[in-house]
């Protein structure tokens, strides 16, 4: 069936270090999400990506889609503890789209 | 604001009971899902349903049913809960279009003992 495959599955930095978190698909992709789970949370939606080679910007938080939409980034510019949880990407089942595929999350930890 | 609200934040249930957990969302949206959260294996979709009374098989349905009845309300059901069954419950609902986010309900954390 249809997977996401999200690395890595944890991430530690050090306060004011960058991180990226990658998604790659099987299949092509209909659209991706992103999803924030703060702990002790529940997940939710950061935004949504849906053209081909599509990048989107939310402050320090830049997105970006794949050429073949099979693949999806999530980087994060010089963290904060604020930015501590676990992010998702899930995309758009093209043969079911009434399903998103989740990919399994990475967990991120930021050492003040 | 979008609202999807969980009967229960936490509950204990013994082997063998049959146990129901309640999602309601006020916004009118046509898909209803439910998924489990365990440590390491992400978001696991049990069941979900895309009209009234209409329901598909996630990828562990094994030992859950669903009920929805109304468009607001969506049921899950242990019908004979076991220990493995212990989880992290999320609850999701979704417009019908297809660019529509998922908002998700709070969450209950069940503990079969």
């Amino acid at each position: 069936g249809q997977q996401v495959m999200q690395i890595p599955q944890y991430q530690h930095v050090q306060e004011g270090e960058d991180f990226t978190t990658y998604c790659n698909s099987s299949t092509t992709l209909s659209n991706i999400q992103w999803y924030k789970q703060r702990p002790g949370g529940h997940p939710v939606f950061l935004i949504q990506l849906v053209k081909s080679g599509e990048v989107k910007k939310q402050k320090r938080l830049t997105f970006q889609f794949g050429e073949a939409k099979k693949n999806s980034s999530l980087h994060i510019t010089a963290t904060q503890t604020t930015d501590v949880g676990t992010y998702f990407c899930a995309g758009l089942d093209a043969g079911n789209n009434r399903k998103l595929i989740w990919g399994l999350g990475t967990s991120l930890a930021v050492n003040p | 604001d979008v609202k999807v609200t969980q009967s229960s934040r936490y509950l204990v249930k013994r082997t063998g009971e049959k146990v129901f957990l309640e999602c309601v969302q006020d916004m009118d949206h046509e898909n209803m899902f439910w998924y489990r959260q365990d440590p390491g294996l992400g978001l696991r979709l049990i069941y979900f349903s895309y009209d009234v009374k209409m329901k598909e098989k996630g990828d562990i349905p094994e030992g859950y049913s669903v009920s929805r009845e109304k468009k607001e309300r969506f049921s899950l059901i242990l019908e004979s809960a076991s220990t493995n069954q212990t989880s992290m419950y999320l609850c999701a609902s979704r417009r019908g279009q297809l660019n529509t986010e998922a908002f998700f309900g709070q969450g209950t954390r069940l503990t079969v003992v």
